[in-house]
């Protein structure tokens, strides 16, 4: 069956670089898409960036400089990299599965990251 | 960018009851995709290109809409429907979603 799962530090420090991974089973990178949604703490959900079936990418014009996202087809593993972290990068990470026509049908459980100092 | 505007921001409704949730976009967008999150979990397809239902979602779900304006119904409130509501678009880049409807069990 489809999994994601996501994994990272549960805590980072301030103008720190954030690096998370997403691992994947059930179904190929080469396949489908992957993103990353955030969403902090009592707050509403928020697109980061996405790597394609072909390995284009495409990132949130507010965080674009800051991030970086890549993928390991042969571990199955989707990299997502922040740097200059904030006390407002706070929030729960989630990668998803995008189906072919745009929404996400799958989701991981989330990790959750803590900016602080 | 598009803005996503949802109306309620909050609601409530007894078992039984119909509930609407309104999703307003600032740019007209082909479709519009709804997903429910209960507390402390992670957000799960309802309603894809519009108004089909996802897989293994109850028939009381409903989408419609076109244009700049989206909505989504549940036909009859039960109790485990109390939740928050998110619409996303893909029409345009980036992906965004609305700002949530927080639906309640009176």
């Amino acid at each position: 069956q489809v999994q994601l799962k996501e994994s990272g530090p549960g805590l980072v420090q301030p103008s720190r670089t954030l690096s998370l991974t997403c691992t994947v089973s059930g179904f190929s990178l080469t396949s489908y898409g992957v993103s990353w949604v955030r969403q902090p703490p009592g707050k509403g959900l928020e697109w980061i960036a996405a790597i394609w079936s072909g390995g284009s990418t495409d990132y949130n014009s507010a965080l674009k400089s800051r991030l970086s996202i890549s993928r390991d087809t042969s571990k199955s593993q989707v990299l997502l990299k922040m740097n200059s972290l904030q006390t407002e990068d706070t929030a729960m990470y989630f990668c998803a599965r995008r189906a072919t026509t745009g929404y996400f049908d799958y989701w991981g459980q989330g990790v959750m990251v803590t900016v602080s100092s | 960018e598009i803005v996503l505007t949802q109306s309620p921001t909050t609601t409530a409704a007894s078992p039984g009851e119909k509930v609407t949730i309104t999703c307003l976009a600032s740019s007209s967008v082909s479709n519009m995709y709804w997903y429910q999150q209960k507390s402390g979990a992670s957000p799960k397809l309802l309603i894809y290109s519009t108004s089909s239902l996802a897989s293994g979602v109850p028939d009381r779900f409903s989408g419609s809409g076109s244009g700049t304006s989206y909505s989504l119904t549940i036909n009859t409130m039960e109790a485990e429907d109390a939740a928050t509501y998110y619409c996303q678009q893909w029409s345009s880049n980036p992906d965004t979603f609305g700002a949530g409807t927080k639906l309640e069990l009176k």
